[in-house]
């Protein structure tokens, strides 16, 4: 039974580049989360999607965060251009919202660091 | 925004000790759940509390749902060395339900 499942596991580059994060959610699930993780903020909710369908996008620090998820099984979050505050983990997560809704899966993160 | 304040920070303790963390806030909590994440892994669910004064086992884990809703705690028995990582408590809010607040993480230490 695979989890979520994040690409790539690490990411280094150049400030003022693109990055783009991926995930797939658990099969099943109908709610995806993107979280990003640093030492100083503890776990911090960027954006959640409810069926594909972006819900609250008020945890995105600025403009040069976004995200998509143009389908059930796959998601972005992109910056353009990075600086190099945004390193972080940034980890995807997805659940089950419904009659009986199920906790918060995570997948394994992806390290940004950005120079 | 909701907080959650999650004590102790870190815990040095020698293998075989029992453990106990927990979490407090200001608001009211539908759902208290704790995760454990070990170094370059994403947290991990251990265990689910969905209604006030429940208690739950997992193994050597016990965890409970506050009466007052406000808090919970989660005790591990008998520590060994791979329950060495970062423990996370996160409530899910009555409003927003969906926005899990994730508490700062006890980081848990064993010495053999």
């Amino acid at each position: 039974d695979a989890g979520v499942i994040q690409s790539p596991r690490h990411e280094v580059t150049e400030m003022g580049q693109e990055v783009t994060l991926r995930c797939k959610p658990i099969s099943g699930h109908n709610s995806l989360f993107w979280y990003r993780q640093t030492m100083m903020r503890g776990l911090e909710l960027l954006i959640y999607f409810n069926n594909n369908v972006p819900i609250d996008d008020s945890g995105m620090p600025e403009d040069r965060f976004s995200a998509k998820m143009p389908n059930a099984s796959f998601s972005t979050l992109k910056i353009q251009p990075s600086e190099p505050r945004d390193s972080a983990v940034y980890f995807c997560a997805s659940s089950w919202r419904g009659t009986g809704d199920s906790p918060l899966h995570f997948g394994n993160g992806t390290r940004l660091t950005v120079t | 925004g909701q907080q959650l304040n999650q004590s102790p920070q870190s815990m040095f303790i020698q293998e075989g000790e029992d453990v106990s963390m927990n979490c407090t806030s200001s608001s009211i909590f539908n759902t208290w759940l704790w995760y454990k994440q070990d170094p370059g892994e994403g947290p991990v669910l251990l265990i689910a509390l969905y209604k006030a004064g429940e208690l739950t086992s997992n193994g050597r884990l016990t965890a409970q749902f506050g009466i007052t809703r406000k808090d919970s705690f989660l005790n591990i028995s008998a520590s060994i060395p791979s329950d060495v990582g970062i423990y996370f408590c996160a409530g899910q809010p009555i409003q927003g339900a969906q926005k899990l607040v994730f508490g700062q993480g006890t980081r848990l230490t064993i010495n053999p």
